[in-house]
This record gives C-alpha cells, structure tokens and sequence, in this order.
C-alpha cells in the first residue's frame, strides 16, 4: 500500500467549476499535509499546509483534513486554465515530506 | 523564483558511470533535502542533510550519496548508474519555517 494515494487523473473541468482533489494517507500518525502544484516540466510550489482537522481556505484554495478517515482534500473554486496542471498531496513524516503520484487536472477554457 | 539554483539541468549518462549534481540553497537555509521524480511519479526522497551532516535518509541504495558544504550548498553523487537513475533530481532547501523551497531540478537520463 502506498503511503499517500491520489488518483492519478486527469480530472477535467470547465473554466469556472469546482475542481476537487483527493488524496488517502497510511500513516495515522502524521499531522502535516500540504498540497503542491507542479507544472509541466517545473519544480513543485507549495500551495497550502494544514494541520487540524477541518477546512482551511486561502483564497480560491480550500484545504480539508480528516484525520480520523485519513483523508485530505483541495477544492479550487472559479477554476482557471492557469490551474490546469498536477497537485501533489504530501504528507510531512518526521524530516522528510511524502508524496502522493499526483493527479493532473485539466481546466477547458 | 525560489533562490535554490541546480546545475546542471540537463545531462546524458552512460551505465556505469558516476554523476555530481549541485545544488545552492536559499540564503539563510541550513537544510536541504534531495528528491528523485521519476517520469509521471512525486518526488522521492533520498536524503537530507542539516549544517553538513546527513540527518535522514530515503529507501536508496549506498551509491547514492551526498555533501554539505560550510556554505550549506550541497551535492549529489551517483556511482554506477542504471537506466532506472532516469529521472528529474530536485533539491530543496529549509529554514526555520521548515518549508521547503525547491529548484528547477537537474534532469538526468541514463542510456
């Protein structure tokens, strides 16, 4: 079993839309999540962290953690095909962040 | 634009052959971290390195390994390569913060 599981995509939404992105974690024990942005051919960016349990919203981004189903999300609202590339779910484990494979979504104009 | 520069960003290696990647932190960054992203996975870790000792390390083989330097620019260091070595080397570097900060990377291919 992977340690962080994403659905590998492509998701694909209209310019406007809602995009959801999902990931499962193994490891009950961590308690930092990020989600991080990779365009084609680029290094990740980091684009939101969160600890507790619950939502966390920076602009467009929501993030959301469910510790007790091992669950974490990102909703991109207003989808704009800017957005349109993979977004890593990571998991912080001691010194070291664990990523998920990735899922690559796709925003149509 | 992070700080954290990488050279070189492209290179072709044969099997067998050894390769140095670089990497210079973010100024005031005391750790980094290398990551190896094989085509259509995340980042694997390899290894980390705090004020120029390795301070833990990723499921990789001896043959890779690494440096710090008083500077905290680091190296990466692969002896005998094989095909599956195939990928794009990411360093990051940390502060304080402990957010990481990556390069642009150093993309090898092995033939």
């Amino acid at each position: 079993q992977k340690e962080v599981e994403q659905n590998s995509g492509p998701l694909s939404v209209p310019e406007g839309a809602i995009a959801s992105l999902n990931c499962t974690y193994s490891d009950r024990g961590s308690q930092s999540f990020f989600w991080y942005r990779q365009y084609s051919g680029k290094s990740p960016e980091l684009i939101m962290f969160i600890y507790s349990n619950g939502d966390k919203e920076d602009g467009r981004f929501t993030a959301q953690l469910n510790k007790a189903s091992q669950y974490v999300s990102l909703l991109i609202r207003d989808s704009q095909p800017s957005d349109s590339a993979t977004y890593l779910c990571v998991m912080d484990s001691s010194y070291k962040l664990i990523f998920g494979s990735g899922t690559r979504l796709l925003v149509r104009p | 634009e992070t700080g954290v520069t990488q050279s070189p960003t492209h290179l072709i290696k044969t099997r067998g052959q050894q390769v140095t990647l670089r990497c210079s932190s973010q100024s005031g960054h005391n750790t980094v971290s290398w990551y190896q992203q094989a085509l259509g996975q995340g980042p694997q870790f390899i290894f980390q390195y705090y004020r120029e000792e390795e301070n833990g390390r990723g499921n990789f083989p001896p043959r890779f390994s690494g440096l710090q330097f008083p500077n905290y620019s680091s190296e990466l260091n692969v002896n005998a390569l094989e095909l599956d070595d195939s990928a794009l080397y990411l360093c990051a570097s940390s502060g304080d913060t402990g957010e990481l900060f990556f390069g642009e990377g150093s993309r090898l291919t092995v033939l």
